[in-house]
């Protein structure tokens, strides 16, 4: 079945810096979603990507779509601590059954 | 708060036994939705309905089963439980089968001794 792959797994950064995970697949991506689960706590949804080479914002984060619909990012731009948790991307199937296939996510840690 | 109502939060029970896990969707969602959480396979999906119905099946195993109930709330049942069905279980809910966006309850931590 599909596999969507997350690198990295972990990322340290320094309060301030920049962060970047990144969303892989061999297969193309009906449409990217993105959460974030806090520790100890649920995913939530952030944003969806449905076309080609598309990029959303929203204040610090930038979200990517590749134009081949077989990659996704989300970049954090001077990350604060209130950013700390996992990030996880999801393939939502297309059709009537909205199936999500989630990376293995990246946990970011941010000192401050 | 998402609005989506897990019980119970937290369940340790030993091998061989089983359990129900309880979900409420928010108000208004016909669709529910179960994750396993576990640090060796990640988030996977396991199965949804919709208003009553088996929508969609994943990588759920066969002492699993699930039910959506006309109130639509919904149950997950474990039986025949082993050390590696420890993790944590996640309910989703959405407005309907074809909505985009998923709202995720607090989840069931379930340990199997």
């Amino acid at each position: 079945g599909q596999q969507v792959m997350q690198i990295p797994q972990y990322q340290h950064v320094q309060e301030g810096e920049d962060f970047t995970t990144y969303c892989n697949s061999s297969t193309t991506l009906s449409n990217i979603q993105w959460y974030k689960q806090r520790p100890g706590g649920h995913p939530v949804f952030l944003i969806q990507l449905v076309k080609s080479g598309e990029v959303k914002k929203q204040k610090r984060l930038t979200f990517q779509f590749g134009e081949a619909k077989k990659n996704s990012s989300l970049h954090i731009t001077a990350t604060q601590t209130t950013d700390v948790g996992t990030y996880f991307c999801a393939d939502l199937s297309s059709g009537s059954a909205r199936q999500l296939t989630f990376g293995s996510g990246t946990q970011l840690t941010v000192l401050p | 708060d998402s609005g989506v109502t897990q019980t119970p939060k937290h369940l340790i029970t030993a091998t061989g036994q089983r359990v129900t896990l309880r979900c409420s969707p928010r108000s208004g969602d016909l669709s529910v939705y179960w994750y396993q959480q576990s640090l060796d396979q990640g988030l996977q999906f396991l199965i949804q309905y919709y208003n009553g119905e088996e929508r969609a099946k994943g990588n759920i195993l066969e002492r699993f089963s699930a039910q959506q109930f006309p109130d639509l709330h919904s149950e997950l049942n474990l039986s025949s439980l082993e050390l590696g069905d420890s993790a944590l279980y996640f309910c989703a809910s959405s407005v309907f089968t074809g909505s985009n966006t998923q709202y995720f309850g607090p989840g069931t931590r379930l340990t199997v001794l």
